[in-house]
């Protein structure tokens, strides 16, 4: 079965990096487009970046433009997320997702806080 | 940048039927889809391209997509329906998602 499983979040003070990743398994990860999605605490989902099957093509969201790069190694079925220069407004639960291009599955998630 | 707009919440009697809307400007145009989450879940793909079912959603679970407005309608609604329900939508090649409608059923 699918299965996608986020790691590497965790507390970080404005203005440092994290780098989250989203192993894959279960599935052919190299046919698929992946997403990163993230919730802040109470908030409805929005939205991160979207990276295409072979990783030649990727797309942020505004928010986070010029901050954050989506990568994948396919030889490694994973998914990253390089987050630099962060801000409070960052922390949330971050979610990757199997692109289908509807999000047929999820994983449950790593905790980014981004506090002083 | 393109929007989606959801009711904040939507109360049901368990058994009767629950409709909940999403708008966007011409959104017929596209596909729409939506997705359920309870408290401290993951997200989950319940209705995709505003009428199809993926296996496992309980047949109650229908959509429809016309004009602006994409609805997701749950037939006699069960107790374990009650979740937070997000509609979302391509727009060129950047993703967007409603607010959120918090569904209760009484």
């Amino acid at each position: 079965q699918v299965q996608l499983v986020e790691s590497g979040g965790g507390v970080v003070q404005p203005g440092r990096s994290l780098r989250l990743s989203c192993a894959a398994s279960g599935f052919t990860f190299s046919s698929y487009a992946m997403v990163w999605v993230r919730q802040a605490p109470g908030k409805g989902l929005e939205w991160v970046s979207l990276i295409s099957y072979d990783g030649g093509n990727k797309h942020y969201a505004d928010s986070v433009k010029g901050r954050f790069t989506i990568s994948r190694d396919n030889s490694k079925n994973t998914l990253f997320l390089q987050m630099n220069s962060l801000r409070v407004e960052d922390t949330a639960a971050y979610y990757c997702a199997r692109s289908t291009p509807n999000f047929d599955s999820w994983g449950q998630g790593t905790l980014v806080a981004v506090s002083s | 940048s393109y929007e989606l707009t959801q009711p904040p919440s939507v109360s049901v009697s368990a058994g009767q039927t629950a409709s909940i809307t999403c708008s966007g400007d011409k959104l017929g145009d596209k596909y729409a889809c939506w997705y359920q989450q309870k408290p401290g879940q993951s997200p989950v793909l319940v209705m995709y391209q505003d009428s199809k079912r993926p296996s496992g959603i309980p047949e109650r679970f229908s959509g429809s997509n016309s004009g602006n407005t994409a609805t997701l309608t749950i037939s006699g609604t069960q107790a374990m329906d009650e979740a937070d329900y997000y509609c979302q939508a391509w727009d060129s090649s950047t993703v967007v998602f409603g607010g959120g409608t918090k569904l209760t059923v009484l």
